[in-house]
């Protein structure tokens, strides 16, 4: 079956410093990948998408992820955070019926 | 962003009552979505709808009704509310390419 792996459920970042959050994900076919964040009562908006192609893709805010084909993995990454980053971020694949399968979220603190 | 909103944002209900939540998008969208977040798990799906008046059941169904009788709106309906609805539910809608799904703002539910 699909699945999604967040294996952090929270991460601690200095303000400034780099970020890097984890994503595997278990899917037999070329995947679609998305990153969505939730900030703290808010809905959820969609960070960055990977179809096809490059296997970096840059979204919003200044995040960008990585796509692993060997490593099953989907790694969002900021090279620096700023205190209004602080959210919860999930992974989500979609699968050959359109339908998304999300990670359980990794919530994101920032320390100043 | 695809204009989507929700109603009520927030309900306190008792156990046993009917409960309807509606979504309402603007974009034309065919497809649309209804999910649950709960603490520890990324958003599951309730039911989905593919047209006006169709509809399919998605991971978590038990309790739920759904119905479409026109393109912007998609109604959430719980017959008799029970504790263990108490989430946060979230519409989604997407065109017929079905590659990007956009969320509407959340519901909060508490059944008492």
């Amino acid at each position: 079956a699909q699945s999604v792996t967040q294996p952090d459920i929270h991460i601690t970042v200095s303000e400034g410093a780099s970020l890097e959050l984890r994503c595997n994900y278990s899917y037999g076919a070329t995947p679609y990948l998305f990153w969505y964040v939730q900030s703290p009562g808010q809905g959820l908006q969609l960070l960055l998408k990977y179809f096809s192609g490059d296997t970096l893709v840059q979204g919003i805010k200044g995040f960008e992820a990585e796509f692993k084909r060997s490593q099953s993995s989907f790694n969002l990454r900021k090279p620096s955070v700023h205190w209004s980053d602080a959210a919860e971020y999930f992974c989500v694949v979609m699968d050959s019926n359109y339908q998304l399968i999300w990670g359980a979220g990794t919530k994101l603190i920032i320390k100043p | 962003d695809a204009g989507i909103t929700q109603s009520p944002r927030h309900k306190v209900t008792e156990t046993g009552t009917p409960v309807t939540l509606r979504c309402h998008q603007t974009e034309n969208h065919r497809y649309m979505y209804w999910y649950r977040q709960d603490p520890g798990h990324g958003l599951r799906l309730i039911h989905y709808s593919y047209g006006v008046k169709d509809t399919d059941k998605g991971e978590v169904s038990d309790g739920y009704s759904v119905s479409r009788s026109k393109t912007e709106d998609f109604l959430l309906t719980l017959e008799s509310a029970t504790s263990s609805q108490t989430s946060v539910y979230f519409c989604a809608s997407t065109g017929t390419k079905q590659e990007t799904q956009y969320f509407g703002p959340g519901t909060r539910l508490l059944v008492l």
